[in-house]
């Protein structure tokens, strides 16, 4: 059974770097995509961006300019970067397994709130 | 863009519910796949797949969930709502970037 968790910091300062990472176990991260997903407080889901497990991406048109997500396949983990944050991306973020050749999203982590606040 | 309607639902136990999707775009891709999902939020859990390439229920999925449309208009029915279906449902496309619906919040009377 697949099992993916987050780690990382709840608390940001606004202007300063989200930084997350997810570890994927009882499975392979290849050959699949895998997603960072969000949900801001009161509101519905936000997907931010994929990475195939060769290192290939493609992001939320409306966060392209800052987000990085990167693939370490040697630790079986991924990584969501989003610099200059603001208080509106308060939120509970989820990192999920994105297409597997027939599903998309059909293995989610618990998701970590990271508030961002001075 | 997704739109779903309707954004709340408030149904009786035993009682059929219908959530429809629009997408702004048709969701039929070269391959011959329509890449529209449907998924459920429980209260205080992460989101769960439902329902693949429009009418296809997941692994485990009850069959009183069910899955219809084509291009770019879908709808999630389900036969006879129970009490564990509460939470919130989103419809979402991939066919390229992913877009979800704004989520449809069901409520048991």
């Amino acid at each position: 059974q697949v099992q993916l968790q987050e780690s990382g910091p709840g608390l940001v300062k606004p202007s300063e770097t989200l930084s997350l990472t997810c570890t994927v176990s009882g499975g392979s991260i290849s050959p699949y995509y895998w997603s960072w997903i969000r949900r801001p407080p009161g509101k519905g889901l936000e997907w931010i961006g994929y990475v195939y497990y060769s290192g290939s991406t493609n992001y939320n048109p409306s966060l392209k300019s800052r987000v990085t997500i990167s693939v370490d396949s040697s630790k079986n983990q991924f990584s969501l970067k989003l610099y200059s944050v603001t208080a509106a991306d308060t939120a509970v973020y989820y990192c999920v397994r994105d297409y597997s050749g027939t599903y998309v999203f059909d293995y989610w982590g618990q998701g970590t709130l990271v508030t961002v606040s001075s | 863009v997704m739109t779903q309607t309707p954004l709340s639902l408030s149904v009786t136990p035993g009682q059929p519910a219908s959530i429809s999707c629009k997408c702004s775009q048709s969701l039929l891709h070269s391959d011959g796949k329509t890449y529209l999902y449907w998924y459920l939020q429980k209260p205080g859990q992460s989101p769960q797949l439902l329902i693949y390439e429009v009418s296809s229920r997941f692994s485990g999925v009850p069959d009183r969930f069910s899955g219809s449309g084509s291009g770019t208009d879908f709808t999630l029915k389900i036969s006879r709502v129970e009490a564990e279906d509460v939470g919130v449902y989103y419809c979402m496309q991939a066919i390229n970037v992913r877009t979800f619906g704004q989520g449809t919040k069901l409520e048991i009377k």
